[in-house]
């Protein structure tokens, strides 16, 4: 999902469901994916990441899918806690750019008891 | 668990004032980063440094923007002559090709931020 300036796409949850969140991009020459959580006050904390020549990745309580033909990322978070309330960004590595990372809209998750 | 620090949490400046935001990065990381996020929007890349120099720097990093690592332990931003439009939370990050949580060869830690108001 895209952010338009303070209007960020909100994903309401319950407590103990699964959450979905996704991503889409560009640039077909990325070479990794990052999933980012941002808490409140906070700077981004990296959650799990993917190469571009994978389909998924399992981490603990989360699975990231990538597929290239439609250039869409999702981070899959289950059983989803109180904790989990935050903004999660997806961001992109070019290695023939450098290792900046280049950061796509965020989603806000705001789980409820 | 080693974290990297930002100091102040909060700045307030007048536009025109020149303006420092410290960064302690984690102490055995080799690459250091700022990145800035206007409220509500993306982060955004500035600028990255390494061996004691500038390695990328994005089109928002002009020449009012410099860093510098005066010693081993901090890193620094400075804005020279603030605008209105700098507004916004500065992070810094750090990484080491030694991270063993991600494929990517530099995971990059972050910081909680500065929080730069210009008015």
């Amino acid at each position: 999902g895209e952010s338009v300036g303070l209007h960020l796409p909100t994903l309401s949850v319950q407590e103990g469901d699964n959450s979905i969140i996704n991503c889409a991009y560009s640039n077909s020459a990325s070479d990794y994916f990052i999933w980012y959580k941002q808490e409140s006050g906070k700077g981004p904390q990296f959650i799990i990441d993917i190469r571009s020549n994978m389909d998924k990745r399992q981490g603990q309580r989360v699975t990231v899918l990538l597929n290239k033909t439609v250039k869409h990322l999702s981070l899959q978070i289950a059983a989803t806690q109180p904790g989990d309330s935050a903004v999660y960004f997806c961001a992109e590595i070019i290695e023939a750019a450098g290792n900046k990372l280049t950061f796509g809209g965020g989603t806000r998750v705001l789980v409820k008891p | 668990e080693p974290e990297v620090t930002q100091t102040p949490s909060h700045q307030v400046t007048q536009m025109g004032q020149e303006v420092i935001l410290r960064c302690v990065p984690i102490s055995n990381h080799l690459y250091f980063y700022w990145y800035r996020q206007i409220l509500g929007q993306k982060v955004e890349f500035l600028v990255s440094f390494y061996n004691n120099e500038i390695s990328e720097k994005s089109e928002i990093f002009d020449d009012q923007f410099s860093v510098e690592r005066p010693d081993g332990s901090n890193f620094t931003l400075k804005i020279r002559s603030t605008k209105l439009e700098d507004s916004a939370m500065y992070f810094c990050a750090s990484s080491s090709p030694t991270s063993g949580r991600s494929f990517i060869d530099n995971e990059q830690f972050f910081g909680p931020g500065t929080r730069l108001t210009v008015l």
